[in-house]
């Protein structure tokens, strides 16, 4: 099973600044098979990325994904008050897919 | 406007017996693979089980093989989960979740329901 480990696990930042969250595999991911998801309190996660770097549909393109093998990276290039939410990664080139544990992305 | 609506979620004993529904609207729904994620209070999303779009298939997570059962009525736009011999650990928001893909399932999920909580306690 790959195990995902999302850092930081809380991460500070003001409107306006540029949000760079990490997903770390325990093996490498085949094809880049790695989504992200933003998810609020109370509501169902919205996917973000899928394929490392692929923009889901609607999704604003202040929100990209880069990175391959072991290594994952979204970045939010500019916070806007709504993207302040639980981010979370996941694999799905292995069985069992796997998510990461979350970044919590909170207002300073 | 794609739409999932769980329902069918409640307070159970340990040992008892759940069926959560899923009611689809807004897409072709017997053209696409169908899972169930569920995320235990507090915790991280953890994927459970899902469905070829005619059925056919059917893949589980170990953890709930032999008690759980995914299934399916395309006319009715629905999607089952039932629970057996349920545990505390269970307990979790229970997401009804699309996978994108028309052919292979892709194993990520574009769109998702509300979700519906399953407690299981004595």
């Amino acid at each position: 099973e790959i195990v995902l480990t999302q850092s930081p696990a809380t991460l500070s930042l003001s409107p306006g600044e540029r949000a760079t969250l990490s997903c770390g595999a325990s093996q490498s991911v085949s094809s880049s098979y790695l989504a992200w998801y933003q998810q609020k309190p109370g509501l169902a996660p919205r996917l973000l990325i899928y394929d490392a770097s692929s923009r889901a549909t609607g999704i604003p393109d202040r929100f990209s994904g880069s990175g391959s093998g072991t290594d994952f990276t979204l970045t939010i290039s500019r916070l806007e008050p709504e993207d302040f939410a639980v981010y979370y990664c996941q694999q799905y080139g292995s069985s069992p897919i796997t998510f990461g544990q979350g970044t919590r992305l909170e207002i300073k | 406007e794609v739409q999932l609506v769980e329902s069918g979620g409640g307070l159970v004993q340990p040992g008892g017996s759940l069926r959560l529904s899923c009611a689809a609207s807004g897409f072709t729904f017997s053209s696409y693979w169908m899972s169930w994620v569920r995320q235990a209070p507090g915790k991280g999303l953890e994927w459970v089980a899902n469905i070829k779009q005619d059925g056919s298939e059917k893949y589980y997570v170990d953890s709930v093989k032999g008690r759980f059962t995914i299934s399916r009525d395309n006319a009715k736009n629905s999607l089952y989960l039932q629970m057996n011999s349920l545990r505390a650990e269970d307990t979790a928001v229970y997401y009804c979740a699309r996978d994108p893909s028309l052919i292979a399932a892709q194993y990520y999920f574009d769109y998702w329901g509300q979700g519906t909580l399953v407690t299981v306690s004595s």
